[in-house]
């Protein structure tokens, strides 16, 4: 498509649930990217992905979270037994080349989970 | 530690006025720097970039500057429309691919 796509645009979950978060980069991006942005403030760095490799994964805040991209293309971001402090806008970004230095990433309009 | 982080979290600003928006850094070691600005529930939306071997960069109404000296970042843009409203954050590129952002400036424009 013409931009990144992510769905759903709203997910409400109930606290100990699990959820799964969809990534639909611009067609031929090699890397893509997961951020997190809590309400007011910047989007913090989750994982980076360069095709199907997962090569930086220090972002992620605790080891329910989990991202794959098998055929890299599609993403997926799984968070597993879900809490309150999980609550935030999930943003994928995806860049044309790998090892890519000097190279802007370019973002859907995300994912905005609640959990109650 | 290290972050990139902007002057001031707030600016108004007089339809067709020029704009100038500041961002600070603290990592000299990083050498691409990208504008983007985020609407209400919408995803950063990409503005401009600059390279670290270069000092200014213009687009369509919109000019970056950087100062290297002083760290310092700044997103000009020219006769500010009601649609330049929105949350502009500077973002510095690091180990090659991960974005580091500020908290970023809300731009008002008054009619």
């Amino acid at each position: 498509g013409a931009g990144v796509s992510q769905s759903p645009r709203y997910k409400v979950a109930k606290r100990g649930q699990d959820v799964a978060l969809r990534c639909d980069p611009i067609s031929g991006h090699v890397s893509l990217f997961w951020y997190q942005q809590a309400l007011g403030q910047g989007p913090e760095f989750l994982t980076y992905f360069q095709n199907e490799a997962q090569l930086d994964k220090s972002g992620l805040p605790s080891d329910r979270f989990f991202a794959e991209r098998p055929e890299g293309s599609v993403s997926t971001l799984k968070i597993q037994r879900t809490q309150q402090e999980d609550s935030a806008v999930y943003l994928c970004a995806s860049s044309s080349r790998g090892g890519l230095s000097n190279q802007p990433q370019h973002f859907g309009d995300g994912t905005r989970l609640s959990i109650l | 530690g290290e972050s990139v982080g902007l002057h001031l979290p707030t600016l108004s600003v007089q339809e067709g006025d020029n704009s100038i928006i500041n961002c600070a850094y603290s990592n000299s070691a990083s050498d691409y720097f990208i504008w983007y600005k985020q609407e209400s529930g919408k995803g950063p939306q990409f503005i401009i970039d600059i390279r670290s071997n270069m000092d200014k960069r213009q687009g369509q109404r919109v000019t970056v500057l950087l100062n290297k000296t002083v760290k310092h970042l700044s997103l000009q843009i020219a006769a500010t429309q009601p649609g330049d409203s929105a949350v502009y954050f500077c973002a510095e590129n690091r180990d090659d691919y991960k974005l580091s952002f500020g908290a970023g400036t809300t731009v008002t424009v008054r009619a």
